[in-house]
């Protein structure tokens, strides 16, 4: 009964590979976030999606591309990985509504060797 | 740029005393914030928020407090119990914005038995 999941939940890959993270939510929910959480353990957002429509865009290289399929995932595709792209990414989702709660997956280590 | 800043890395209390997290923030157009708590290799989960509007909000054991003169607000912990060790996020949001999520770097929180 996971409310916010990710696959993979680790990722060790070479510089220059394309790598996709995926996640699904099964709460319902109509918005849908990809963060980083960088070596210095910031969490930072880097895409919001509502109703599959690209919201927020956080001057995130376009080497990064989000895909929602339907309201229920958003997908993080990664071209030419670098070695700064290694990072936990969190994928999060609420409901559409002022001050709603996000609700974040277990993340996804990716490691860039 | 850090907008919500948590100067403390980590902290250590005794199992029954209080925990006091503090959280500081630059930005005034901030008008809600919350905390949220993160296990090892699991995604952060809500803890309990505050609207500027108020000064306190308290919910069982935890409460925030709230100084918006000072920009800066609180988590206390009351009394602190080993399962309460972990990462504590303080985040915060912009008026009117789009519910992006600005997190500070976190707070490690020990309760030893």
């Amino acid at each position: 009964d996971t409310a916010v999941s990710q696959t993979p939940k680790y990722l060790v890959t070479q510089m220059g590979n394309d790598k996709s993270i995926k996640c699904e939510q099964n709460l319902g929910h109509d918005t849908m976030y990809w963060y980083k959480q960088d070596s210095k353990k910031f969490l930072k957002i880097m895409f919001s999606y509502n109703n599959k429509e690209l919201i927020i865009n956080e001057t995130v290289p376009n080497r990064f591309s989000p895909k929602s399929p339907d309201k229920a995932h958003l997908n993080l595709h990664i071209n030419s990985l670098e070695l700064g792209d290694s990072a936990v990414y969190f994928c999060a989702s609420r409901m559409q509504g002022a001050r709603e709660t996000q609700y974040f997956g277990p993340g996804t280590r990716l490691l860039v060797l | 740029d850090q907008q919500v800043k948590q100067n403390s890395p980590s902290l250590s209390v005794q199992e029954g005393r209080i925990s006091i997290l503090n959280c500081d923030y630059t930005n005034s157009m901030f008008d809600y914030f919350l905390w949220y708590k993160k296990y090892p290799a699991e995604g952060p989960t809500f803890l309990i928020s505050i609207s500027s509007i108020k000064d306190k909000n308290e919910d069982g054991r935890f409460t925030v407090f709230l100084n918006k003169s000072a920009k800066h607000l609180s988590l206390h912990i009351v009394p602190s119990q080993p399962g309460d060790s972990a990462v504590y996020f303080c985040a915060a949001l912009t008026q009117g914005g789009s519910e992006k999520l600005v997190f500070g770097k976190g707070t490690k929180l020990t309760v030893n038995p």
